[in-house]
């Protein structure tokens, strides 16, 4: 049982590229959600989703997309890098009558 | 918009004592809070929580304490140890959006 899984551990891109992140969850979550964790902020939510086929916008939606095609997976999609989103991602997940969060174990992303 | 505060961003405590981490919120409409633990290089991991509708939460040697007038909570860690340093970040959450706040950096020594 992996928990919530973030795909890559560390990436560096150049100003104006794009990726994507990938987080998986095999707990059955109806909830998703990525954070980024920016030294002096905390965790700072992007965008969420409570359920497939859902999104949201967080405090700090600008520059980002997501999609939540399938129950288990939710995509951070950066169209194009620039260097205030340096930061390390975190995803999360929680179900719909559960308050606690389960975490993955964060993606580096530096933008040069 | 910093709905939810932690103002100590460190805190150093001596082995055996306790640490005392605070947190602060602006909005009335959360029904959830909760605190979480985070080393270096990891995700954070739950700790203990409590609901809107209660005052204090205790788990072991962690007591979560709600002052919703004030719109306070406390973490009480007693008897403090070594294996405690790491980030806390307090949480709260309203529905299914949640919020974080800063973090505060403890730090145990033996």
């Amino acid at each position: 049982n992996a928990g919530v899984t973030q795909t890559p551990k560390f990436r560096v891109l150049k100003t104006g590229q794009s990726m994507t992140l990938l987080c998986a969850q095999d707990m059955n979550h109806e909830y998703m959600y990525w954070y980024r964790q920016d030294p002096g902020m905390g965790l700072r939510l992007i965008h969420y989703s409570v359920g497939e086929g859902t999104t949201a916008k967080g405090e700090v939606p600008d520059g980002y997309n997501v999609s939540r095609l399938k129950k288990q997976n939710f995509l951070l999609g950066l169209e194009s890098a620039a260097p205030s989103q340096t930061s390390v991602y975190f995803c999360a997940s929680r179900t719909t009558g559960g308050w606690g969060y389960t975490f993955g174990s964060g993606t580096r992303l530096t933008v040069v | 918009d910093q709905q939810v505060k932690q103002n100590s961003p460190s805190l150093s405590v001596q082995e055996g004592r306790i640490s005392i981490l605070n947190c602060d919120y602006t909005n009335s409409m959360f029904d959830y809070f909760l605190w979480y633990k985070k080393y270096p290089a990891e995700g954070p991991t739950f700790l203990i929580s409590i609901s809107s509708i209660k005052d204090k939460n205790e788990d072991g040697r962690f007591t979560v304490f709600l002052n919703k007038s004030a719109k306070h909570l406390s973490l009480h860690i007693v008897p403090s140890q070594p294996g405690d340093s790491a980030v806390y970040f307090c949480a709260a959450n309203q529905g299914p959006s949640g919020r974080f706040g800063a973090g505060t950096r403890l730090t145990v020594k033996p």
